[in-house]
């Protein structure tokens, strides 16, 4: 399995335009969560998905965020409009379940964003 | 509420030496514990993890670490560090709702 793979690899913005990131889970996982790394917060989680549901998004900064998953196996976190505060690392993780236990989050390459 | 310190923001330590990485821990209950370690442009690989059992677990790249519930630690040791482990590492505590929280990460580096 290529793992999980997000695109694009970096971006490079300007404030006001909107921004999508986008994630492809390991086949045959369940769950799909996008996390937010800075050097302020480090890294924190923004939302995450069960077969394509949002179960929770307390995460999500505010309302310019927006997450959809419309299949298995692809998901886009959307920023509109972005700010120069929204600059990050963007992961997506999967995993088959959400049992601590026995279910690992496998993490993609991440995505850099830059807003100027 | 949960949550995970590393105490240490970087750590510098020459190649062969030995490796401590700490990490304390806030849960209400017996805590999932994990170590990931990412490298430069990478994403976030899981190392080893701690639910139940044995208090010493081994991971992989020849880490190790020790879950202390007296001192809610979980620290992270290595007996030989390889130039290859140079990159940030990161303990993280599972919530019973299978959402994990991260500590602020500790950036390794090391001396030839």
């Amino acid at each position: 399995d290529a793992g999980v793979i997000q695109s694009p690899r970096h971006e490079v913005t300007e404030m006001g335009q909107e921004v999508t990131l986008r994630c492809k889970p390991i086949s045959g996982h369940d769950y799909l969560f996008w996390y937010r790394q800075t050097m302020m917060r480090g890294l924190e989680l923004l939302i995450y998905f069960n077969n394509n549901v949002p179960i929770d998004d307390s995460g999500m900064p505010e309302d310019r965020f927006s997450a959809k998953m419309p299949n298995a196996s692809f998901s886009t976190l959307k920023i509109q409009p972005s700010e120069p505060r929204d600059s990050a690392v963007y992961f997506c993780a999967s995993s088959i379940g959400t049992s601590l236990s026995t279910d690992t989050q496998y993490f993609g390459p991440g995505t850099r964003l830059t807003v100027l | 509420a949960q949550s995970v310190t590393q105490p240490d923001i970087h750590i510098t330590v020459s190649e062969g030496a030995s490796l401590e990485l700490r990490c304390n821990y806030s849960y209400g209950a017996t805590p999932y514990l994990f170590w990931y370690v990412q490298s430069p442009g990478q994403g976030l690989q899981l190392l080893l993890k701690y639910f139940s059992g044995d208090t010493l677990v081994q991971g992989i790249k020849g880490f190790e670490a020790e879950f202390k519930r007296s001192q809610s630690s979980f620290n992270l040791r290595k007996p030989s560090v390889h130039w290859s482990d140079a990159a940030e590492y990161f303990c993280a505590v599972g919530s019973n709702t299978g959402k994990l929280i991260f500590g602020q990460g500790t950036t390794l580096q090391v001396k030839p």
